[in-house]
């Protein structure tokens, strides 16, 4: 079974650019049977889907964050990351790195990380 | 993008009876293939979402199987037969048929009366 383990600081400043690193054990980052995503969840609010990136390195972003989004994967690390710029406290949420085994969902999720953006 | 939606958006329940969840979603989940890409996540107080069921019906492992999920099209719903004090917590829909985005219902809150 796939763990996966979010990372990084907890406190970010406006107009400054988030980031978060996801440890996966139980699977590997360089397998193309995964999709490596990202989801976030504003406090009290739902969930929303950031992007995804694949072990080839393809990546696709939710059009609502597209511009500001990058995904990246590490393989000597086994990890992936999330880098989010330009944040505003709109972006203050928990973050979750999920993965894709099965065709059109979300297997398996980390234990989620809160960042606020403030000043 | 896919518009999901569910209801009711809160659920107060008596323990051991039934609830039901309605998912909605703005076209039709019908991927090309034939599979229906409707998934159902349950999400406790404090904790990550975790999957409850895919493809609409299919149960994961371990999840009660007072947990069944049915539906077709555009229309699909959660039920638990007899609600437990542990199934407090919020419940999502996703569709994951039209992704990218994944996109997920507004979620259902469930508590107990």
């Amino acid at each position: 079974q796939v763990q996966l383990q979010e990372s990084g600081p907890g406190l970010v400043k406006p107009s400054e650019t988030l980031s978060l690193t996801c440890t996966v054990s139980g699977g590997s980052v360089s397998s193309g049977s995964y999709y490596w995503s990202w989801i976030r969840q504003p406090p009290g609010k739902g969930l929303e889907w950031i992007g995804y990136i694949y072990y080839s390195g393809s990546t696709n972003y939710n059009p609502s964050l597209k511009s500001r989004v990058t995904i990246s994967v590490d393989t000597s690390k086994n990890q992936f990351s999330l880098k989010l710029s330009s944040v505003t406290a709109a972006d203050t949420a928990v973050y979750y790195c999920g993965t894709t085994v099965t065709t059109g969902s979300i297997d398996y999720w980390g234990q989620g990380t809160l960042v606020t953006v403030s000043s | 993008d896919v518009v999901m939606t569910q209801s009711p958006l809160s659920l107060p329940v008596t323990l051991g009876q039934p609830a039901s969840i309605s998912c909605r979603s703005s076209q039709s989940l019908v991927y090309s293939d034939g599979n229906t890409y409707l998934n159902w996540f349950q999400q406790r107080p404090g904790q990550s979402p975790r999957r409850l069921i895919y493809k609409v019906s299919n149960r994961d492992s371990g999840v009660p199987d007072r947990f069944s999920g049915s539906g077709s099209g555009t229309d699909f719903t959660l039920k638990i037969s007899r609600v437990e004090a542990e199934d407090v917590g919020v419940y999502y829909c996703m569709q994951g048929t039209h992704w990218p985005p994944f996109t997920f219902g507004p979620g259902t809150k469930v508590d107990i009366k």
